[in-house]
Order: C-alpha cells, then structure tokens, then sequence
C-alpha cells in the first residue's frame, strides 16, 4: 500500500521559474493538503481539498495554486518561483473522519 | 481560530531521561487532540491521539499523553526516552469546522547515547 506519493523528491528553481509538485493518494481519501514546513515555524497549510472539484486556501496560500480534478491527485503549482518558497514540502491525506492526516515523504525545494 | 503552542523549542536529553513536551491549545468545543512524530529525513507520523474518554492516552514506542481539559494541555510524556527517539516532535487540534487541523511549532529533541 503506497499510501501518498509525492514527486520530485528534491529540486532546484531559478527565480521566476514554475513547476508542479505532485502528490497522489491510494487510500480514496477526501481531504488532501499541502503544507511548507520551515526551520521553526512547524507546518503551515497552504491549501486543501475536502473532495474532488473542491480546493480552499489555508494560512500562507500566495504564490500557489492547486486543482483537484480526481480523488486521488492534489497537484500544488507554483508559477513565478520565489527565494521565500525554499521550503520543504508535505502533502497529507485523510478519511475526513476525525482528522487523522497520512503524510507524504516530502519534497525539498530551493529557488536560487 | 484554534491555535497551539509548544513552549519547548529544543530538548537535549541523555538515554534513560525521562521525557516530557509541553502542548496547550485554545479552547475550541470539542477537542480532538494529536502527537506526530517527525524522524530525520522523514515525513511525519502519527504518534498518539486523543478523542475522547480516558485522558490519558498511550501511543507507539512507549510514548504517552495526558488530555487536562482544565489547563488546555496535552503533554506528552516517555519514562526513558533512548537514542531513537532524536527527532521533531509536533502537537495538533483541528479547527473549529473540523476539516484540517493546526500544528504547533515543534520541539526538536536530541538524545544523547
């Protein structure tokens, strides 16, 4: 069981570059988020999703985007690549039944 | 809108130490209450939960927490922590609407052999 899946583990931007980082879920969960974990700061959301064709924004959504167009995927877009989005990244699942989120194993980003 | 702090940022600890990381939270209703646990180079992982009934509530690897509605705390605790157990600790609650939930800092802890 994979559980969720996200590509590329690690990359490197230049500034104003674009990219989509990946995430897909095998357990036919609902809700679907993406977080930015910075030294410190614990994890912010970004964005979620409680169900297909549905997408919110969390704490720190400015200069992301995000479609869910099946239950499975949650793809997290970034158009103009920042210095500020060098971060490591999580996507997480979950049942919508009490919370209880899986996490992927993260990719780490730098925009030099 | 909830909000969690974990006053301990760092936590160096020698091997049979024993172990205990502050969480409070504000008050929001009803409270559903989580530990993930964050090993070098690994992405989180559930620890222990709490939903209701019993507060104190047992997790993996001989970790525990205590729910004190009074205080708003969820600590955790580990009688003797070992090496394994370096890593970055991070309490959570759910928002009010129940559809994501709210992480707290963190606590990086080392353990020394």
């Amino acid at each position: 069981n994979a559980g969720v899946t996200q590509t590329p583990k690690f990359r490197i931007l230049k500034i104003g570059q674009s990219m989509t980082l990946q995430c897909a879920q095998d357990m036919n969960h609902n809700y679907m988020y993406w977080y930015r974990q910075d030294p410190g700061m614990g994890l912010k959301l970004i964005y979620y999703s409680v169900g297909a064709g549905i997408t919110d924004k969390g704490e720190v959504p400015n200069g992301y985007n995000v479609s869910r167009s099946t239950t499975e995927d949650f793809p997290l877009r970034l158009e103009l690549a920042a210095p500020s989005q060098t971060s490591v990244y999580f996507c997480a699942s979950a049942a919508g039944e009490r919370n209880i989120q899986y996490f992927g194993a993260g990719t780490r980003l730098s925009v030099l | 809108a909830q909000s969690v702090s974990q006053h301990n940022h760092h936590v160096i600890l020698s091997e049979a130490a024993s172990l205990e990381l502050g969480c409070n939270y504000s008050y929001g209703g009803t409270v559903n209450l989580f530990w993930y646990v964050q090993y070098p180079g690994q992405h989180l992982q559930l620890l222990l939960k709490y939903f209701s009934g019993d507060p104190l509530v047992k997790g993996i690897k001989g970790f525990e927490a205590e729910f004190i509605k009074s205080k708003f705390s969820f600590n955790l605790r580990k009688p003797s922590v070992q090496w394994s157990d370096t890593a970055e600790y991070f309490c959570a609650v759910p928002n009010n609407a129940g559809n994501m939930l709210t992480f707290g800092g963190g606590t990086r802890l080392m353990v020394k052999p």
